[in-house]
């Protein structure tokens, strides 16, 4: 069962910052949040996951609400090849990774 | 960089047929799964493994089964291919020893039966 909500669809243009928003408000305390993206017929990417102290790697940054309810994955420089679907998880690991219908990011020229 | 290779990008089957999809990986991860993706029901997950010759049911077992002979290699058998099997199926793996390691997925089998 997901156990997040994402709006369906986003646009963005490019060169400008995607945010992302994820609302995640039954988490439990031993699961994180991921992000992943899936551009159109290859498998989902990951790009990062968080507990609740920010994080930034060389794709994104991911954005964690103090009380952990929400979350928020930050693009910095939205790119043509950024069009995708993301999706935002929270799993203790393992086997417990459910995806829903993600975010459906449009990049505009 | 973790690289998850399915042997096939598509493939096309009788129903009836027995089918067999390949993943391998070359991370020396312990733990192996396959999911299938379906238009507006989101990513199901079959079978995983986490170790060789270790296998469990996942949320959708029914009318597949699996193999985990080697560390690197895990497969998806479809014992007798019907229409409704027809989806985009997926291979992934993961670190055990890592706590919350992430999921990486290959690029995905698209099978029609028909």
């Amino acid at each position: 069962d997901a156990k997040t909500t994402q709006p369906p669809s986003m646009d963005c243009a490019e060169g400008r910052a995607a945010n992302l928003p994820c609302n995640h408000s039954t988490i439990s305390g031993n699961e994180y949040v991921y992000w992943y993206r899936q551009i159109h017929s290859q498998g989902p990417q990951y790009i990062i996951h968080g507990l609740k102290n920010n994080e930034t790697n060389e794709m994104a940054s991911l954005i964690i609400t103090e009380d952990r309810k929400s979350s928020t994955l930050i693009l910095p420089h939205a790119t043509l090849r950024d069009t995708a679907v993301y999706y935002c998880i929270v799993s203790r690991g393992g086997n417990q990774f459910y995806f829903g219908t993600g975010t459906s990011l449009t990049v505009i020229p | 960089d973790v690289k998850v290779t399915q042997s096939s990008r598509y493939l096309v089957k009788r129903t009836g047929e027995k089918v067999f999809l390949e993943c391998v990986q070359d991370m020396d991860h312990e733990n192996m799964f396959w999911y299938r993706q379906d238009p507006g029901l989101g990513l199901r997950l079959i079978y995983f493994s986490y170790d060789v010759k270790m296998k469990e049911k996942g949320d959708i077992p029914e009318g597949y089964s699996v193999s985990r002979e080697k560390k690197e290699r895990f497969s998806l058998i479809l014992e007798s291919a019907s229409t409704n099997q027809t989806s985009m199926y997926l291979c992934a793996s993961s670190i055990k020893i890592v706590l919350y390691s992430p999921l990486h997925f290959g690029n995905g089998t698209r099978l029609t039966v028909t």
